[in-house]
């Protein structure tokens, strides 16, 4: 079945860095766009980052700008958040989730992964 | 950026009920909105797109409506199961999208 499974999340002191993965399954993960949003703890979602299929684009929410980098390797199946510079109000459990039709065509998401914690702290 | 602004932000219905949750846009944004269905301590669940489409293996019990900048997402027969935070999002500055800050729904 289609499946996302995220990795790498832990606790990292202020000014750290951490690398997120998203594992994808069940699905031809070449042919779609992926996207990383992030919930703090109590808080609503929040759009981080956007890969289109082929890796040709990428798109960032400012409050991440120049620090996180969204990567992927279509022959490993696998979608990556580099998150450099961290700040406590980057804690949050981050998801990465699916578009719901190919080749970055407009749409909304169809499968999220089940998350993983980053905790920003001394 | 596109706001989205739901409404009420906590509702309060009884298993039986039928419920309708609003969002609204800050500027049009045609039919590109979906709904999400998060429980506590899981992650979100897709439950409509396009403003009107249930995805996938989604119950008829859900239904949204709405173009242009007012959007609902109505829940009829309220189980167990419904009561958890809902989320609209809008994708028509895809894939710059935004999300409404939820709408808790719980058991009276």
């Amino acid at each position: 079945q289609v499946q996302l499974v995220e990795s790498g999340g832990g606790v990292v002191q202020p000014g750290g860095s951490l690398r997120l993965s998203c594992a994808a399954s069940g699905f031809t993960f070449s042919s779609y766009g992926m996207h990383w949003v992030r919930q703090a703890p109590g808080k609503g979602l929040e759009w981080v980052a956007f890969i289109r299929y082929d890796g040709s684009n990428k798109y960032y929410a400012d409050s991440v700008k120049g620090r996180f980098t969204i990567s992927r390797d279509n022959s490993k199946n696998t979608l990556y958040l580099q998150m450099n510079s961290l700040r406590a109000e980057d804690t949050a459990v981050y998801y990465c989730a699916k578009d719901g039709s190919g080749y970055s065509y407009a749409s909304a998401f169809d499968i999220w992964g089940q998350g993983t914690m980053v905790t920003v702290s001394s | 950026d596109i706001q989205m602004t739901q409404s009420p932000s906590s509702l309060s219905a009884s298993v039986g009920d039928r419920v309708t949750i609003t969002c609204r846009a800050s500027q049009g944004i045609s039919n590109y909105l979906a709904w999400f269905q998060q429980k506590p301590g899981k992650a979100p669940k897709s439950l409509i797109y396009a403003a009107s489409s249930l995805q996938s293996g989604v119950p008829s019990k859900f239904s949204g409506s709405g173009s242009g900048t007012d959007f609902t997402l109505t829940i009829s027969s309220l189980q167990p199961e419904d009561f958890a935070t809902y989320y609209c999002q809008q994708y028509n500055s895809y894939p710059q999208v935004t999300f409404g800050q939820g709408t808790r729904l719980e058991i009276k």
